[in-house]
C-alpha cells in the first residue's frame, strides 16, 4: 500500500542553519505531495504542496520539489528561525484522493 | 472565521464508558475524516466521508463509529474505549474532488482511557 518515510528527529539547528528534512514516499498512479506542520499545541496546517511530478511548493521560506524519479519530497529552507520550531509532517493524497497517508512527523527545534 | 472546531479539547475517561468526540466545520465542506496522532506515527486516519450519509473505513477503524448525517458534522464515537485508544484525535475536513485540496484540520482532543 501506499506508504511516506520521512527522517527522524529531531532535529536541532541553530538559527539561520541550513534546514533539510528528507521525505520519500511508495504510491500508485499519481499522488499529490504535501508538507504539514504542527506548532505545540495546535493541529496540523497546511505548510506547502505539489501536485505532479517536478513542480516545486514553496511558502514562508520553505520549498520542496516533486521528484518522480526518486520518490522524494525533500523540505527545505535557507536560513531557519526560533519561530519555524514545530512538528513537521510529509504527506501524500492517493491518486483517488480520498485517503491521505502521513509520516511519522519529524521534530525541529531552532536555537537561538 | 472558517474552521472546524472539536469537543471536548481534553477527555480523562474509564474503560467502557461510551463516549463521542464531536466535529463540526463551516466551510462546507463535503470530505471529513478523523485521524488519530500517536508517536513514532504520525497521524493515521480512521474513519472518512466523502458526503452526508457516506462514510468508509480508513487504515485503523477498529474500535471507532462515525456518522454523518449533516453536512458539518462528523462526530467520532467510542463505544467501549480502551486503554490502546488512548491518543490525540484530529478532525479534517476539504473541498472533495481529485484536485490537491488542503485538508483543514481541527485544534485536536487528547483523550485518555484509564
Amino acid at each position: 500500500g501506499d506508504s511516506v518515510t520521512q527522517m527522524e528527529g529531531p532535529v536541532t539547528l541553530s538559527e539561520e542553519a541550513f534546514l533539510t528534512i528528507n521525505c520519500t514516499y511508495t504510491a500508485t498512479g499519481y499522488p499529490s505531495l504535501f508538507w504539514y506542520v504542527q506548532y505545540p499545541g495546535e493541529g496540523l496546517q497546511l505548510l506547502l504542496k505539489a501536485t505532479k511530478a517536478d513542480d516545486k511548493g514553496s511558502n514562508k521560506g520553505f520549498e520542496a520539489t516533486y521528484r518522480k524519479e526518486t520518490t522524494s519530497f525533500h523540505l527545505e529552507k535557507g536560513s531557519v528561525q526560533v519561530s519555524d520550531s514545530a512538528v513537521y509532517f510529509c504527506a501524500l493524497l492517493n491518486t483517488g484522493g480520498f485517503k491521505t497517508i502521513f509520516g511519522a512527523g519529524t521534530r525541529l527545534f531552532v536555537k537561538a | 472565521e472558517a474552521q472546524v472546531t472539536q469537543n471536548p479539547r481534553y477527555l480523562i475517561t474509564v474503560t467502557g464508558k461510551k463516549l463521542t468526540v464531536t466535529c463540526s466545520q463551516n466551510m462546507n465542506h463535503e470530505y471529513m475524516s478523523w485521524y488519530r496522532q500517536d508517536p513514532g506515527l504520525g497521524l493515521r486516519q480512521i474513519y472518512y466521508s466523502m458526503n452526508v450519509e457516506v462514510t468508509d473505513k480508513g487504515d485503523v477503524p477498529e474500535g471507532y463509529k462515525v456518522s454523518r448525517k449533516e453536512k458539518r458534522n462528523f462526530p467520532l464515537i467510542l463505544e467501549s474505549p480502551s486503554p490502546n485508544q488512548t491518543s490525540l484525535y484530529f478532525c479534517a475536513s476539504r473541498p472533495p474532488g481529485l484536485a490537491a485540496y488542503e485538508q483543514y484540520f481541527g485544534p485536536g482532543t487528547r483523550l485518555t482511557v484509564t
